[in-house]
């Protein structure tokens, strides 16, 4: 199994340009997540997902939006880029709710100029 | 906002015991308290989790007080592997909440 994978590992945006960062998980989980991680701060929710066709904001979901197509496949769009969104990007899936652990991708580095 | 209080760092020697402690002061009654760590350049990984017993894993131990205020992750040998973020958070019904954590440097 490949666990939750990320899809860039690296990009560079100029201010204004948009991009989708995919996340795919390969364990059936219901739930998943974005997180982003900015310098020497822990990591805020962005969006999740309980479910396929379903989201839900989290703390900081200003400035994104995803949608939950497949129940593999978690995708975070920037409709357009801001150089406050310079950040590492985490997805996570889980099996179900917070009783259950997290599993997290190996990030997105994402800068935006 | 994070809901958890967390030292911002600790130092340890290798091979000693490294007890981590957080603060849960506003939980319910049926959050659990999860665990996990980051290592460098890497996505966290789940440590441990608990609701009011102790509980052992191949990682860690985690004491939970009576209270529920306050839990304590023990590292039984600390390695220079283990040196990491370390964050505590809460969840039932809704998605983890992460502090900034704690930064537990390992010193040879």
């Amino acid at each position: 199994n490949a666990g939750v994978t990320q899809t860039p590992k690296f990009r560079v945006l100029k201010t204004g340009q948009s991009m989708t960062l995919l996340c795919a998980q390969d364990m059936n989980h219901e739930y998943m997540y974005w997180y982003r991680q900015d310098p020497g701060m822990g990591l805020r929710l962005i969006h999740y997902s309980v479910g396929e066709g379903t989201t839900a904001k989290g703390e900081v979901p200003d400035g994104y939006n995803v949608s939950r197509l497949k129940k593999q496949n978690f995708l975070l769009g920037l409709e357009s880029a801001a150089p406050s969104q310079t950040s590492v990007y985490f997805c996570a899936s889980s099996y179900s709710g917070g009783l259950y652990e997290q599993y997290f991708g190996p990030g997105t580095r994402l800068t935006v100029t | 906002d994070a809901k958890t209080t967390q030292p911002n760092s600790m130092e340890s020697n290798e091979e000693e015991p490294v007890h981590l402690p957080c603060n849960h002061s506003t939980i319910s009654g049926t959050d659990y308290i999860h665990w996990y760590r980051q290592l460098p350049s890497q996505g966290p990984e789940y440590v441990i989790h608990g609701l009011t017993s102790n509980v052992n894993n191949r990682m860690a131990s985690l004491a939970i007080a009576e209270d529920r205020k306050s839990s304590t992750l023990i590292l039984h040998r600390a390695t220079l592997r283990d040196a990491a973020v370390y964050y505590c958070s809460e969840s039932g019904n809704t998605p983890l909440v992460f502090g900034k954590g704690t930064r537990l440097s390992v010193i040879a």
